[in-house]
């Protein structure tokens, strides 16, 4: 079964650090482009970053540039996203999700929650 | 970047008729492949949104035909023919020619 299953939210203070995984179990992260997509309370999900099935690209939303960065481990088959002076606005929902081969995403985890907050 | 739009922002509809939402992007969606990636999800409450439609038109595994989509350039269309009751929540258009961006979300309810 394709499963996506993140880790690592928390409650961290304006300007601290978080690192979030996503465990992908039922195919290779190598064989399809990975994202992280976050929600805040009552809105719209927001698409953060983006990295190719070869790892080799990444892309980031403008709100995170600069501040987050996406990697994987393929030997694991584990995405992460490194999230650096996180703010107040950062707090949401995180989820991984996978691209289907139109781009589409086809494939979410539960999330993992993250609360930017003194 | 490109913006996507969507109306209404909530939708009443009568169980068993039909309903429409709107999304339009503020720029063509066609990519340079040729391909419009174009995709409808819906969401329930504390679930995680699911993918629906892809480049605008194709059912993903397991949706019921009464969803289609439609539409080509920047406006696009997500028709339900029959509302069923598992249809309530929110539904976002998401855009992937150009990184990914998706809609503001359109609220469906039973009216």
């Amino acid at each position: 079964e394709v499963q996506l299953v993140e880790s690592g939210g928390g409650l961290v203070q304006p300007g601290g650090s978080l690192r979030l995984s996503c465990a992908a179990s039922g195919f290779p992260l190598s064989s399809h482009n990975m994202n992280w997509v976050r929600q805040a309370p009552g809105k719209a999900p927001e698409w953060i970053a983006y990295i190719t099935d070869t790892g080799t690209t990444t892309h980031y939303a403008a709100s995170v540039e600069g501040r987050f960065t996406i990697s994987r481990d393929t030997a694991k088959n584990s995405l992460y996203l490194q999230m650096n002076s996180l703010r107040a606005e950062d707090t949401a929902l995180y989820y991984c999700a996978r691209d289907g081969f139109y781009f589409h995403i086809d494939v979410w985890g539960k999330g993992t929650s993250v609360t930017v907050s003194s | 970047d490109i913006v996507m739009t969507q109306t209404p922002l909530s939708l009443p509809v009568v169980l068993g008729q039909p309903a429409s939402i709107s999304c339009r992007s503020s720029q063509s969606l066609v990519h340079s492949d040729g391909n419009t990636y174009l995709s409808w999800l819906h969401q329930r409450p504390g679930q995680p949104p699911r993918l629906l439609i892809y480049k605008i038109s194709n059912r993903f595994s397991g949706v019921p035909d009464r969803f289609t989509g439609s539409g080509a350039g920047t406006d696009f269309t997500l028709k339900i023919s029959r509302v069923e009751p598992e249809d309530v929540g929110v539904y976002y258009c998401m855009q992937a020619t150009q990184l990914r961006t998706f809609g503001q979300g359109t609220r469906v309810e039973i009216k």
